[in-house]
């Protein structure tokens, strides 16, 4: 399977437990965002990587969240001390140049749910 | 700030009908217009995309269409079937800006 890989599918954490997720994207792809979707809702911006360097982070984005994509392959996204509103579906996309007009690739996405 | 609308939470149709979906903006128009299909518990999927200087795509069975004057995006899946059922999300993009601004969907539930 060569589309953008998510891990793990599912998580379900302790509050104020720290989480960690992991994106691989499509290979030659050199852009890959973060969105977090809630429930009957669009996904929202959290974050951009053009290679290794992130290039924007939505105010969404506490300090809680981290995210990294070191030698511009795989990211990850870490959040600490986690809370129940931080439970959502957290999506990883990619895309393959730097046209705005192109199409992201989604990932299946990893569930958060935070008890 | 940018808001995106999207006519209505759920349509039920009967196979074989045409469903028409609307996505409205407020402000500014956004430079590309993107019309995503989910399915429940998985990614969005990338379906068409339509710039702010085109009327009108087509792709199989899917048209969508790009009123600047009005602010307003349709989406039209014609001769509907079951396997169409799923929600659909437009998404905005600006021409500096890579990423994407979703509307909260619409889900569309096709009856045989």
């Amino acid at each position: 399977d060569t589309g953008v890989s998510q891990n793990p599918r599912h998580k379900i954490t302790k509050r104020g437990q720290n989480v960690t997720f992991r994106c691989d994207p499509i290979s030659e792809h050199n852009r890959l965002y973060w969105y977090r979707q809630t429930l009957g809702q669009g996904p929202e911006f959290l974050t951009y990587f053009q290679n290794e360097a992130q290039l924007e982070k939505s105010r969404l984005l506490s300090d809680r969240f981290s995210a990294e994509r070191p030698k511009g392959s795989f990211s990850t996204l870490e959040i600490q001390r986690t809370e129940q509103g931080d439970s959502a579906m957290y999506l990883c996309a990619s895309s393959p140049d730097d046209r705005a007009s192109t199409e992201a690739f989604f990932g299946q996405g990893t569930r958060l749910t935070v008890v | 700030s940018q808001k995106i609308e999207q006519n209505s939470e759920a349509l039920n149709i009967q196979e074989g009908k045409t469903a028409t979906l609307t996505c409205n903006y407020t402000n500014y128009s956004p430079a590309y217009l993107q019309w995503y299909r989910q399915d429940p518990g998985r990614g969005p999927v990338f379906l068409l995309l339509i710039r702010e200087n085109e009327k009108e795509k087509r792709k199989e069975r899917l048209k969508v269409t790009f009123d600047t004057t009005l602010k307003q995006s349709l989406f039209h899946i014609t001769a509907s079937q079951p396997a169409d059922s799923a929600t659909y999300l437009c998404a905005f993009s600006q021409s500096n800006d890579y990423k994407l601004s979703f509307g909260a969907g619409t889900t569309v539930t096709v009856r045989a």
